[in-house]
């Protein structure tokens, strides 16, 4: 069963605290992206993957890592520098630059953080 | 900069009637957009892409580029249509996306 896999579904956080987000994708895609989700703000982007050891900020990185070791996974962390953490987080993937799908994403489920 | 507007938050129409949830854009460039659509406890996903010029479920986007805008339209709107809808920007460089800030559409009977 092909697609993204992000877990875990809920989380819950105790300020100070850093959390790691999974995101797993078995498409055999080239890049990856988390993007955050709050209500009236639309999808705003947070890091972004194109290979694997290389990712770059997207819009609203601070206060979030990511890492990119292997081409399936590109998980993130909210750090506790993260003035407002609680969100609907979103990973997706795309096929690699040189393709007509390129802009075409892939979403995963969604991993909805509290914080306490 | 780049920057997608949906000047509506929520849509409310009755079943049959025709829907046009309304997108415009800031590019520089040439732009490619997108419409992806969020029903009820479902993932995010791609509705339509101008460059295919294709129907999907029913729903048609024109780019103008004379109105910068990228609407997208049913004549008919159905009550499985309910879903919160998203226009996208490809943004310059590399494939991101730049979303709009989501149209909630309410089709009821």
């Amino acid at each position: 069963d092909g697609g993204i896999t992000q877990s875990p579904k809920y989380l819950f956080r105790k300020e100070g605290q850093n959390v790691t987000l999974s995101c797993e994708q078995n498409l055999n895609h080239d890049a990856m992206y988390w993007y955050r989700q709050d209500p009236g703000q639309g999808l705003r982007l947070i890091y972004y993957s194109q290979i694997v050891n290389d990712f770059q900020k997207g819009d609203i990185a601070e206060g979030y890592s990511v890492s990119r070791e292997k081409k399936e996974s590109f998980p993130l962390t909210v750090t506790s520098a993260q003035k407002n953490p609680t969100a609907f987080y979103l990973c997706a993937s795309s096929i690699g630059r040189r393709s007509s799908g390129a802009n075409v994403l892939t979403f995963g489920a969604g991993s909805r953080l509290t914080v306490l | 900069a780049q920057r997608v507007t949906q000047p509506e938050k929520l849509l409310s129409v009755f079943k049959g009637a025709p829907v046009e949830l309304k997108c415009n854009y800031s590019y520089s460039g040439s732009p490619e957009l997108f419409w992806y659509v969020q029903y009820s406890r479902q993932r995010l996903q791609l509705l339509l892409r101008h460059i295919s010029r294709e129907s999907i479920k029913g729903f048609t986007a024109d780019l103008n580029k004379g109105e910068t805008s990228f609407h997208l339209k049913k004549p008919f709107a159905q009550e499985e249509d309910s879903a919160m809808y998203y226009c996208a920007l490809k943004n310059t460089g590399f494939q991101k996306l730049v979303f709009g800030t989501g149209t909630r559409l309410l089709v009821s009977p």
